[in-house]
């Protein structure tokens, strides 16, 4: 069965620190996403990035970075040079490829960052 | 582009009594989900419409839980009679075509529901 661990439930932050938001991840699939999202107070989560399993190529855009490395199942999140909107809750979710089913996201449990001026 | 709509944003009900939450998915979109937010956790899936076919509903609590998507566009998801564990933000998200990790899903702002 999938399943999402998000290990850290609260990291406080003072604004320009570099944070990373820790993911790790358990699927008998070979063919599977990953996915980061951001959920501030207003309560909509916001899409931030979708990996599938092949790539394993890290990303970056502007001050967010991804590390995906299927040898230990994680999908982590670094936000460099925080900033007080970083505030919010992250998610980290996985689809497994649909075979006729649902294609339903598993999410973790979230972790709140709290970033202070 | 106009992102999902739910409505309402809030509401308190007591409990035995029931409710209804609407959902508008982006223009386009095939798929429409409903999530359940307990607070503290992440989102849990309770249903999954492709067009106006329920695709996925394992997890949604029939007795008490029902869902429909009337032409394929708008949805509703009716709670009747509501508990107080049924107090959570209500998520709805479409995709394009709901093929897994191909299709992003996108979410609308939820509706917070507290049951006294």
């Amino acid at each position: 069965a999938q399943k999402v661990t998000q290990a850290q439930t609260e990291i406080s932050v003072v604004e320009k620190e570099d944070v990373t938001l820790d993911c790790v991840y358990e699927t008998r699939d070979t063919t599977y996403y990953l996915f980061w999202y951001k959920q501030p107070p207003s309560g909509e989560l916001v899409f931030l990035i979708r990996r599938n399993s092949f790539d394993e190529q890290n990303e970056i855009s502007g001050r967010y970075s991804w590390n995906f490395q299927k040898s230990t199942s994680s999908f982590n999140f670094t936000i460099t040079a925080s900033q007080v909107v970083d505030s919010a809750v992250y998610f980290c979710a996985l689809s497994e490829s649909p075979q006729g089913g649902s294609e339903k996201l598993v999410f973790g449990k979230g972790m709140k960052l709290t970033v202070n001026p | 582009e106009a992102g999902v709509a739910q409505s309402p944003r809030y509401k308190i009900i007591e409990k035995r009594q029931s409710v209804a939450f609407w959902c508008n998915p982006i223009s386009g979109h095939a798929t429409l989900y409903w999530y359940q937010q307990i607070l503290g956790q992440g989102p849990k899936l309770l249903i999954q419409f492709q067009n106006n076919g329920v695709v996925d509903d394992s997890q949604l609590p029939k007795d008490r839980f029902s869902a429909e998507r009337l032409k394929g566009v708008d949805s509703t998801l009716k709670i009747q009679p509501a508990k107080l564990e049924d107090s959570a933000v209500y998520l709805c998200a479409s995709s394009l075509a709901g093929r897994g990790g191909l299709d992003t899903q996108y979410f609308g702002p939820g509706t917070r529901l507290t049951v006294l």
